[in-house]
């Protein structure tokens, strides 16, 4: 089955602009969730989706929003970017998100990387 | 504050050695532990542990939990170049009817010939 697949795989944005990333999960599963990777902070939390509907939501600030189709396909929207926003951002897909009997385990995607200069 | 830690964030070897990762976490409303391994983009998924004192084993990788004293440990044997890579090791933590995973820092792994 196709994995979890992120648009586009990298961009190169200027401050002040917005950018919108893709994520469309594994087929079947309904939880999708985004993370922010830097050399400096690693692997962070920004929000979960399930169903349509933002589960969860990490420390970022407002700039940072996501949304969930009826099909699970997600997307991120970052607004009046700053050069820290500069990172790797990775989906991660799962069936049913952690709360699951057992723990599902989270698919990434290759991620999008994204140069703000 | 929720946190996971690994140890050590970077360690070299040479073929055929046995490597040790170690992580440890303090997660409020912990479910399960993840390994994966990173190389270039998209981190792959080794295990996911749920249960304490169960190993679970996959080729030459093998991994356990300790729930007790919050840590787990992943174990590679006769390491191999194509072993080099960052391992990261991840808690589930569980709220509003979801879930999120808290990351440590990773332990970048280098194999030598």
């Amino acid at each position: 089955k196709a994995g979890v697949t992120q648009t586009p795989r990298y961009l190169i944005k200027t401050r002040g602009q917005q950018v919108t990333l893709s994520c469309s999960p594994i087929s079947g599963h309904r939880s999708v969730s985004w993370y922010q990777q830097t050399p400096g902070q690693g692997l962070q939390f920004l929000f979960e989706y399930f169903s349509e509907t933002q589960r969860n939501k990490g420390n970022f600030p407002g700039r940072f929003s996501g949304r969930q189709f009826s099909n699970s396909r997600s997307e991120m929207n970052v607004s009046t970017l700053e050069l820290g926003d500069s990172a790797l951002y990775l989906c991660a897909s799962s069936l049913a998100g952690g709360l699951a009997v057992g723990g599902y385990g989270y698919t990434f995607g290759s991620g999008t990387r994204l140069t703000v200069v | 504050e929720d946190k996971v830690v690994q140890s050590p964030l970077s360690l070299v070897v040479h073929e055929g050695d046995t490597v040790t990762l170690n992580c440890s976490y303090e997660v409020t409303n912990f479910r399960s532990l993840l390994w994966y391994k990173q190389e270039k983009k998209a981190p792959t998924f080794l295990f996911m542990l749920t249960s304490s004192g169960i190993e679970k084993k996959s080729g030459r990788l093998s991994s356990i939990l300790d729930k007790k004293e919050l840590f787990s440990i992943l174990n590679i044997t006769a390491t191999q170049t194509g072993d080099s890579a960052v391992y990261l090791c991840a808690a589930t933590e569980i709220y509003n009817q979801g879930g999120k995973l808290i990351f440590g820092q990773g332990t970048e792994l280098s194999v030598k010939p």
